[in-house]
């Protein structure tokens, strides 16, 4: 079965607000990453944790190993965070959750 | 660093014909991941390689699908006998080890 399930699997913002991200994990993982698919189908790294939290800019992201779930948070949302968020965790593979559909609109 | 490479961008084949596709990793990463994308499946693993030993490949169809790397700065797909459902993005992927991945912009297949 599915190893990671990620929700909300769509999600509408105005710009200058902000959500959340989930993440939760039903086997262990060693660490999660998060990408951001953007119009031209490129995945692009966002972060990689094995454990706590990162900030980088508007996206803060954290791992709770323990619980198994880890969340990314997105303040101040943008038109270019548009896009399909996805959360990775690392155990015997790499498994990806369903992608999150980000639309912010003005 | 240019960052993975993938090749062709776009293929468009017949049905039955032979695909093959080609990455290169990022300088100094050791291990290479190869996944597949469709808006049904979402992103599904195939295979990966460490040092350019095939370490796992339960992801890989068995009769038609076949990964190698036969050097450390490119790794292939290749798809044999190919079916409208084998079109799909193709996504290559290496990292320092299994760490933190970098993708590359896929090789989108098309299989008529």
């Amino acid at each position: 079965g599915d190893q990671v399930e990620q929700s909300p699997s769509a999600l509408s913002l105005h710009e200058g607000t902000g959500s959340a991200l989930r993440c939760n994990f039903t086997t262990t993982m060693r660490a999660v990453q998060w990408f951001q698919q953007n119009s031209r189908g490129s995945l692009i790294n966002l972060f990689y944790l094995a454990s706590g939290t990162k900030e980088n800019g508007r996206l803060k992201s954290t791992f709770n190993s323990k619980e198994s779930y880890s969340t990314l948070h997105i303040r101040d949302a943008q038109l270019e965070d548009s896009g399909t968020y996805f959360c990775a965790g690392t155990g015997s593979k790499l498994s990806f959750g369903k992608g999150a559909k980000l639309t912010v609109s003005p | 660093n240019a960052g993975v490479i993938q090749t062709p961008r776009h293929k468009v084949t017949g049905k039955g014909q032979e695909a093959t596709l080609w990455c290169e990793p990022i300088s100094g990463h050791s291990a290479v991941f190869w996944y597949r994308q469709t808006i049904v499946q979402g992103l599904e693993f195939l295979t990966y390689f460490r040092n350019q030993a095939p370490i796992d490949d339960s992801g890989m169809p068995k009769e038609r699908f076949s990964a190698q790397m036969p050097n450390q700065s490119h790794s292939t797909l290749k798809i044999q006998s190919t079916q409208p459902q084998d079109s799909a993005v193709y996504l290559c992927a290496s990292s320092f080890d299994t760490g933190q991945l970098y993708f590359g912009e896929g090789s989108k297949l098309t299989v008529l």
